[in-house]
């Protein structure tokens, strides 16, 4: 069985603060790393798709590093803002690429005003 | 079409009753996932589509349940004699390839009641 764990489960920032979460799966066989947004009402949407030891990506305030001989990423949020509010998910697959795509339970992240 | 599209967006039902969701993914998109989210837990593996077969179904958690895709595009999860516990948000997304290094597009989701 192949675990995703996110942590931490839910989170309350500052509007401001910086924060970041953590990502750990399974590296035996890994392919890809993905990390995804989900605001309340909305529809999951993805924000970076990593597959290389070291990798990092970056999408405005947003920034996910991937370390895949440990088995985890960081996604890291710059100065919070109320908008950034959302559940962020890891997921991961493995296995050569053609392979479904596991999902951990997701961080919630509360950004206060 | 511009997004994934589901349907309907919320479903009550009877327990015992069948019931069908629908999915419309991108068009051209390959790949086709189904997952669900019950009430205070995370995004679940349903099945798994590459074109119009499955090479993963170990997520469908009882016979009650089953899915279908056509014309590598329409994809429809049914699930039979409903059980109260089958109510959650079922999504469905789609990718571009096969290759699960693709991001993955959601549609909005059904939510699904079982009275």
């Amino acid at each position: 069985i192949l675990n995703v764990e996110q942590s931490p489960q839910s989170l309350h920032v500052q509007e401001g603060d910086s924060t970041n979460f953590t990502c750990s799966f399974p590296s035996s066989n890994f392919y890809a790393l993905h990390w995804y947004r989900w605001e309340t009402a909305k529809s999951p949407e993805a924000l970076f798709v990593m597959t290389l030891n070291g990798d990092e990506k970056k999408k405005g305030r947003i920034s996910a590093t991937l370390n895949t001989k440990e088995g985890y990423s960081y996604l890291y949020i710059k100065g919070s803002q109320p908008e950034d509010s959302a559940t962020y998910l890891c997921a991961s697959s493995y296995s050569g690429g053609y392979q479904k795509v596991t999902f951990g339970i997701g961080t919630k992240l509360q950004v206060i005003p | 079409g511009a997004g994934v599209s589901q349907s309907p967006s919320n479903k009550v039902t009877e327990k015992g009753k069948d019931v069908e969701l629908r999915c419309d993914p991108i068009s051209g998109h390959t790949a086709l996932y189904w997952y669900r989210q019950r009430l205070g837990q995370g995004l679940e593996f349903l099945i798994y589509f590459q074109g119009n077969s499955a090479p993963d179904k170990s997520g469908l958690p009882s016979d009650r349940f089953s899915a279908e895709r056509t014309g590598e595009s329409v994809s429809t999860l049914t699930i039979q004699r409903t059980q109260q516990e089958d109510s959650a948000v079922y999504l469905c997304a789609s990718s571009l390839s096969r290759a699960s290094n693709e991001k993955l597009f959601f549609g909005s989701g059904t939510q699904l009641s079982v009275l």
